[in-house]
């Protein structure tokens, strides 16, 4: 079944303590997105990875970090986590031909991360 | 920049016809404009994409003017299931990769 997954689905940790959110796609996508969701302010795009090695920030990156060394898996980095980082994080992968917004977005079933 | 924008939320009752508009007046040329619906607890899921005029799929339809400034997804006989939040997507101009989501319409389907 063609799918993304996300770990953990709900995390509850402090400030200042490094978590690690992952992401696994089995569709051979290129192109991967990590958004947060918060209330009243939609979906905001916070790096995308255009293909292994290639990633760039979206709109708000700042606290976060990103890695693509395989194809498949797009983790998401919180090096030191503080409470305006609570937020339901989803990741999302397309098969990157051609403009990213022209190419179906699939979707995990989101991270719930609150830091206390 | 592109930007997108939305109604914040619309209520219609089982049945109805629903249209939701997005204006996206920076849309680049090359650009579609890309629908998604999302429940409560769940990543959204794609509806429906279109480039120019008239979009049908089994679930939707996507209308787009001649100047693709705006973009209007119609959600046919809706029903209570159909209570979801609404985004419509596209590019942010100059990047092939980045990406503008609508800040969603909250639809509110009512017996």
């Amino acid at each position: 079944e063609a799918q993304v997954t996300q770990n953990p689905r709900y995390l509850i940790t402090v400030t200042g303590k490094k978590l690690t959110v992952t992401c696994s796609q089995n569709m051979n996508h290129e192109y991967m997105s990590w958004y947060r969701q918060d209330p009243g302010l939609g979906l905001r795009q916070i790096y995308y990875s255009m293909n292994v090695e290639v990633t760039d920030k979206g709109d708000v990156p700042e606290g976060y970090k990103v890695s693509r060394k395989e194809k498949r898996n797009f983790p998401l980095i919180l090096e030191s986590p503080s409470p305006n980082q609570t937020s339901l994080y989803f990741c999302a992968s397309s098969l990157g031909v051609g403009r990213a917004s022209n190419q179906p977005q699939h979707f995990g079933d989101g991270t719930r991360l609150s830091i206390l | 920049l592109a930007k997108t924008t939305q109604p914040i939320s619309m209520d219609s009752y089982e049945g109805q016809e629903v249209n939701i508009t997005c204006s996206h007046n920076n849309i680049a040329t090359n650009d579609y404009i890309t629908w998604y619906q999302q429940f409560p607890s769940q990543g959204p899921r794609f509806i429906i994409q279109g480039y120019k005029t008239k979009v049908t799929n089994e679930v939707a339809s996507l209308f787009i003017p001649a100047d693709r400034k705006s973009s209007t997804l119609s959600l046919p006989r809706v029903s209570l299931s159909d209570t979801a939040v609404y985004y419509c997507l596209v590019g942010a101009g100059d990047s092939n990769y980045q990406l503008i989501w609508g800040a969603g319409t909250k639809l509110i389907i009512k017996p």
